[in-house]
């Protein structure tokens, strides 16, 4: 079975433009989170997704955004890009059906530079 | 802001040696994991240990989990030049709104 994917892999934008990531979830994983890691840091919870509502948000400014779609793909927005968000942004799937976290399976991450 | 804290920072190991890498946090949970991050990529789910538990073995690994002192810590026996990566420790937890909290990692590095 194919594993969460994540496009694209890389991304180069300046500031002010605005960025939409992308995350397949495994086959049957109907719960999305999203999170930024900055350089030398662990990773910050930014969105769970379930069902296609938000079910949880993290300290992050409304320049984030994000939605699931029918199929339980996710996409983040990032607008008005700031030299600070340069980071590897990650995605991870999970069966969970509720806000208790449980094991979650992590893409490889899209890695945005702001120039 | 980060709930758990890893300690050390880095760590550097001969190949065959043991490595053990702290975590602390600050409130309640219900569960806490280990992950590993090879060289700035997705992270691996290595272990969860539930707030009931004590101990958890997966192959190499050992996690111990002491509530009462709010930290666990993750064993690896008979490191490899494979184990070189970045270990994050996550809670979960109400006061964290049920959502992951990553702390800082720990750099291993094992020598061949």
């Amino acid at each position: 079975d194919a594993g969460v994917t994540q496009s694209p892999t890389h991304l180069i934008k300046t500031r002010g433009q605005q960025v939409t990531l992308r995350c397949s979830p495994i086959s049957g994983h109907k719960s999305v989170s999203w999170y930024q890691q900055v350089l030398g840091q662990g990773p910050q919870f930014i969105f769970q997704y379930y069902e296609k509502e938000e079910r949880g948000r993290g300290n992050f400014p409304d320049r984030f955004s994000a939605r699931q779609f029918p199929n339980y793909s996710s996409e983040l927005n990032v607008n008005a890009l700031l030299l600070g968000d340069s980071a590897l942004y990650l995605c991870a799937s999970s069966l969970v059906p509720s806000l208790l976290t449980d094991t979650q399976y992590f893409g490889p991450g899209t890695r945005l530079t702001v120039l | 802001s980060q709930q758990g804290e890893e300690d050390p920072q880095a760590l550097s190991i001969q190949e065959g040696e043991n490595a053990t890498m702290n975590c602390s946090y600050k409130t309640s949970i219900n569960n806490l994991q280990w992950y590993r991050q090879n060289s700035g990529r997705g992270l691996v789910h290595l272990i969860l240990i539930r707030s009931n538990e004590r101990e958890k073995h997966s192959g190499r690994l050992r996690v111990t989990l002491d509530t009462s002192k709010k930290s666990s810590s993750l064993l690896i026996t008979a490191s490899r030049a494979a184990d070189t990566a970045s270990y994050f420790c996550a809670t979960d937890g109400r006061a964290a709104g049920n959502k992951l909290t990553f702390g800082g990692g720990t750099r291993v590095l094992v020598k061949p």
